[in-house]
């Protein structure tokens, strides 16, 4: 099965620091997305990539920014944290064909306080 | 308003009962769909995907797909409590990059 990593599994930031989640994937997947769970609301993508050097914005991108360095990793940045982010982040990756399958990495619990 | 909805949002079943989950989008460009299986505390996982009309079967878990009326249902016949999971359903369309819009879930508690 696909292998995506995350780090940290658990962060406690304050109001106005920034914040940096990480996630890498050893399957060679060209696109990965970044999504946060929030109960009510399910999953919602956040930012995604296609590949190295590129990011588009989800539905729900304010707030957030999105880096992939290289093929394996993409980084979600939170420059001023707000306690509304607060939420579990999950990272996926997968194949760019229409039927493809994403793998989710185990998720990231965010507390801001 | 959500495009992709669920229901119901919980169901409990009896340990050996058959539990049906539902999802509908109301995105006329979605083209293909996904059910996910998201254990308490743990990541999401791809359990069945449905992309034409009709059925399809694995093991003791039965997806069905109606394009005009993009629902898409899901069916575990013989449901066990290691079944007891949140249950996602997502689409996607054919516009490029694979992106899912999720559904709240539905809550599937299988009583012993």
């Amino acid at each position: 099965e696909a292998a995506v990593t995350q780090s940290p599994r658990n962060k406690v930031a304050v109001t106005g620091g920034k914040v940096t989640l990480s996630c890498n994937q050893t399957n060679n997947h060209n696109n990965m997305y970044w999504y946060r769970q929030d109960t009510g609301h399910g999953l919602r993508l956040i930012h995604y990539s296609y590949g190295a050097g590129s990011t588009e914005k989800g539905d729900i991108p304010d707030g957030y920014k999105a880096s992939r360095p290289s093929q394996e990793n993409f980084s979600l940045i939170l420059e001023l944290a707000t306690p509304s982010q607060t939420s579990v982040y999950f990272c996926a990756s997968g194949d760019e064909g229409f039927q493809d399958t994403q793998y989710f990495g185990p998720g990231t619990r965010l507390l801001v306080l | 308003q959500q495009k992709v909805q669920q229901s119901p949002e919980s169901l409990i079943v009896p340990e050996g009962g058959m539990a049906s989950l539902n999802c509908t989008s109301s995105d006329r460009n979605v083209d293909y769909f996904w059910w996910y299986r998201q254990h308490s505390g743990k990541s999401p996982k791809m359990l069945m995907s449905i992309f034409s009309n009709g059925e399809k079967e694995e093991g003791r878990f039965t997806v069905h797909l109606n394009k005009a009326s993009l629902h898409t249902s899901l069916h575990i016949r013989d449901s066990q409590p290691s079944d007891s999971a949140l249950y996602l359903c997502a689409a996607s369309d054919d516009s490029g990059y694979n992106k899912l819009t999720f559904g709240k879930g539905t809550v599937l508690l299988v009583s012993p």
